[in-house]
Order: C-alpha cells, then structure tokens, then sequence
C-alpha cells in the first residue's frame, strides 16, 4: 500500500521541542523525506534518511526511523516562529512514485 | 538560481470553464510532475515527465484533464470543462539526473477555484 499516516496539529513554545510522527507502509521504501510547506507556498525538501539508517540529525532536525514498525519521526530542537508550517513526510514507493502524508500543522507561539 | 515558476497563482472561473496552468522547471531539470493537493490533504500525483515523455500518467483524469510538455522544458496542465471538484492547488515540480526519487523541487502552486 502507499498510505502514509500523520496526525494533524501540533501547538508549540517557542524554544521547546517538537516532534512530528508518521507511518508508512511500504516496506520496500529506499528514502524516506520530510517535507515543509509555509502558507502559500510550495514545499520545501527539509531532510530525508536512508532505509538502512535509524537515525539522521541536520543542525536542529533529528529523523528516527523504526523500520519495525513503519515509524518515522522529526524533532525539531528549540522550535522558531519560523518553524510554523505544515510538515508531510513521504515515502518512495514501488511505482517509484512520492507518496505524501497528510500533513502535520505546526504552530509556534511566541 | 530560479526556482520552479508556475502561472498563474491564482485563478477564479465558473463552472463548465476551461483553465490552464504553466510551469517552467529549475534550469537543466529533465523530470517534472504535476500534483494536485486538496485542502487539508498531501500532494498526489498527477503525471511524470521524463523530458518530453510522459512516463506515469496512471492518475490523470484523462477525460477532462490533458498536459503536455512538448519540448521537454515548460509544461502545461488544462482543465476542460472544469468541475466544482476541481478547487484545488496544482502543484508543479522538478528534479534533476542523478537525484534519488524523492528529491523534488516545488513551485509556489496555483490555486484553482471552481464556482
């Protein structure tokens, strides 16, 4: 299948933490991404991780992959008003297609 | 470097009325995707060029809905006739050679509304 589960909001302090999570599951997936989109725009590449790893970190963005269970997450260290957006992740498939999520709003409060 | 350019931004038309959209890819990018994305829901694919060839088009509703990309550089998406259904984002897209399957480049989108 190419469903890719994501709750959908998460409310923040600035300078906390945050953590996204998602489900995929396509077991055969080769990279898993992160994507960003800000209001009105298109989306933005954040970060991806090989199948093969379980753990990605790129300055404030850490990826945990849990290959078990289908599980991938984002935590975003000390959180900005510049991190408010919707964050999707997204999986390749067989059909060598991007299949995305739905979507995680992410509002920071200053 | 410019990014990839899609026109309009935003387009208003009535019902039954035909609507086109134009994207120009990252300079020397040969694949390009159009995704339509729904209120509240993730990109999904449209159709896949691979230069001029269109390469996955398996979820373009062909009966209303055509693109081309005739010289495998800018593309076009129409609608015709267009449907209340239709309100949406259309996302274009662009990755180059030698990239892994996921790493896409996005347009800011043009935003359909169907009344």
């Amino acid at each position: 299948g190419e469903d890719v589960e994501q709750s959908l909001f998460l409310s923040v302090r600035e300078g906390d933490s945050s953590v996204i999570n998602c489900t995929y599951t396509d077991s055969s997936s080769t990279y898993l991404y992160w994507y960003k989109q800000e209001p009105g725009a298109g989306l933005q590449l954040l970060t991806y991780i090989f199948s093969n790893m379980d753990m990605k970190q790129d300055q404030r963005l850490t990826v945990l992959l849990n290959k078990k269970d289908k599980h991938l997450s984002l935590r975003i260290a000390d959180t900005q008003t510049g991190d408010s957006a919707i964050y999707f992740c997204a999986e390749t498939t067989r059909r060598n297609r991007l299949a995305f999520g739905k979507g995680n709003q992410v509002v920071v409060i200053p | 470097e410019a990014g990839v350019v899609q026109s309009p931004r935003y387009k208003i038309i009535e019902k039954k009325q035909p609507v086109a959209f134009w994207c120009n890819p990252i300079s020397g990018h040969n694949t390009l995707y159009w995704y339509l994305q729904n209120l509240g829901q993730g990109p999904e694919l449209l159709i896949r060029y691979e230069n001029e060839e269109a390469v996955d088009d398996s979820q373009l509703p062909k009966d209303r809905f055509s693109a081309e990309r005739l010289k495998g550089v800018d593309s076009t998406l129409k609608i015709q006739p267009a449907e209340l259904g239709d309100s949406a984002v259309y996302l274009c897209a662009s990755s180059g050679r030698g990239t892994n399957t996921g790493e896409l480049f996005f347009g800011e989108g043009s935003r359909l509304t169907v009344l």
